[in-house]
């Protein structure tokens, strides 16, 4: 079964710009997660998806947005780029909503200059 | 607000020798807790999990973790160290109240040397 995928795996915008990362999951899974990694703050939670819904938001400003879609993909959206937006955005998946497992995609990293 | 303290940020280990890294969390009711392993420029990869079965969990590449409920503990072992270990580990917690939000602690890296 194929892992967790996510495009693309580099990008380089310049602050104002917007971004778009997309991410699909585990075949059978319908519940996907995106974390944010930086060296200052480490991993932390933005947002999760289930069944085209988001279930649980993270503490990040409203520039950063997601979206599932029916075949279980998810893009998120981050508006306005600031330098500090700069970081590996992970995205992982599980089969339902609640304390499964979630396993990995290899990250998008994003470089905001 | 529930947390996760990993309390080594980097280990020095020698190959072949012991590896220790601690983790103690906030305590609540009926936590998962998972050890992640993360190589330079990869994602994410799942070295075990515990799920309130037994409290000494077993996991890929020779880990184990004992879960102590007292301590508020869940610390990761491996009797013999080996080159490709070295890497950063995480220490997750998630707790049903909070469904799949993930709770990372801060990353402890370790160190093999020949």
């Amino acid at each position: 079964k194929a892992g967790v995928t996510q495009t693309p795996r580099y990008l380089i915008k310049t602050r104002g710009q917007q971004v778009t990362l997309s991410c699909s999951p585990i075949s059978g899974h319908r519940s996907v997660s995106w974390y944010q990694q930086t060296p200052g703050q480490g991993l932390q939670f933005l947002f999760e998806y289930f069944s085209e819904t988001q279930r649980n938001k993270g503490n990040f400003p409203g520039r950063f947005s997601g979206r599932q879609f029916s075949n279980s993909r998810s893009e998120m959206n981050v508006s306005t780029l600031e330098l500090g937006d700069s970081a590996l955005y992970l995205c992982a998946s599980t089969l339902t909503s609640g304390t499964d497992t979630q396993y990995f995609g290899p990250g998008t990293r994003l470089t905001v200059l | 607000a529930q947390s996760v303290t990993q309390l080594d940020s980097h280990v020095s280990v020698s190959e072949g020798t012991p590896v220790l890294l601690r983790c103690n969390y906030s305590s609540s009711y009926s936590p998962s807790l998972f050890w992640y392993v993360q190589h330079p420029n990869k994602g994410l990869q799942l070295l075990l999990k515990y799920t309130s079965a037994a409290t000494l969990v077993k996991g890929i590449n020779g880990f184990e973790a004992e879960f102590k409920k007292s301590e508020t503990s869940f610390h990761l072992t491996k009797p013999s160290a080996h080159m490709s270990d070295a890497a950063e580990y995480f220490c997750v917690v998630s707790w049903k109240a909070a469904g799949n939000k993930l709770t990372f602690g801060g990353g402890t890296r370790v160190l093999v040397k020949p």
